[in-house]
């Protein structure tokens, strides 16, 4: 079964500084990749998605994520952190070589941003 | 497009009793997701419907958990007997054919 690790719980970073957020998998195959972010007591609002071709993949709000078969990751960056990207935010990935739909959530990195 | 719905919000109960959840996908969506998520981890998958189809069930679904989509359009979730683990948030998600998959706001459970 896969599985997604989102090695930091928690990250500091100034307004204007840019920003790593780290996610590694473990799936057999090219898994689909995705990137989510959560305001406290909200839902999850999706910020990008790769399924194949270019490995640098655009989103909204700015942020972009590069997938890197080598190292089983799906970083997502920022290269100027805005105060309302205060929030937490998740790497998934889904099964592209079965017909399983289920999504496999990390534990998620919260992001706090200092003025 | 208004997006994923869900209601309620928020529901407090007493532990034994019975609740109820209502998701409404993204219209013509076909498939539709339930997740829960507790707090300080991300959602877990719960169950899946292609129309009115449950097509995968996960293990954390107990005999307890009972999910519909009668006519392939909004969904419920049930939850019989509830117990003090079953507090958390219960996301319904939704796509159209793709690996992409739209959340709601979710329901927040607190059981006493």
């Amino acid at each position: 079964a896969q599985s997604v690790t989102q090695p930091d719980i928690h990250i500091t970073v100034s307004e204007g500084a840019s920003l790593e957020l780290r996610c590694n998998y473990s799936y057999g195959a090219t898994p689909y990749l995705f990137w989510y972010v959560q305001s406290p007591g909200q839902g999850l609002q999706l910020l990008l998605k790769y399924f194949s071709g270019d490995t640098l993949v655009q989103g909204i709000k700015g942020f972009e994520a590069e997938f890197k078969r080598s190292q089983s990751s799906f970083n997502l960056r920022k290269p100027s952190v805005h105060w309302s990207d205060a929030a937490e935010y998740f790497c998934a990935v889904g099964e592209s070589d079965t017909g399983r739909r289920a999504l496999t959530f990390g534990s998620g990195t919260r992001l706090q941003v200092q003025p | 497009d208004t997006g994923v719905s869900q209601d309620p919000r928020h529901k407090i109960t007493k532990r034994g009793q019975n609740v109820t959840f209502r998701c409404d996908p993204i219209s013509e969506h076909n498939r539709l997701y339930w997740y829960r998520q507790t707090l300080g981890q991300g959602p877990e998958f719960l169950t899946y419907f292609q129309n009115e189809a449950q097509l995968e069930k996960s293990r954390l679904l107990s005999d307890r958990f009972s999910a519909e989509r009668p006519k392939g359009s909004f969904s419920t979730l049930e939850i019989q007997r509830t117990e003090q683990g079953d507090s958390a948030m219960y996301l319904c998600a939704s796509s159209a054919g793709s690996e992409t998959q739209y959340f709601g706001p979710g329901t927040r459970l607190l059981v006493l």
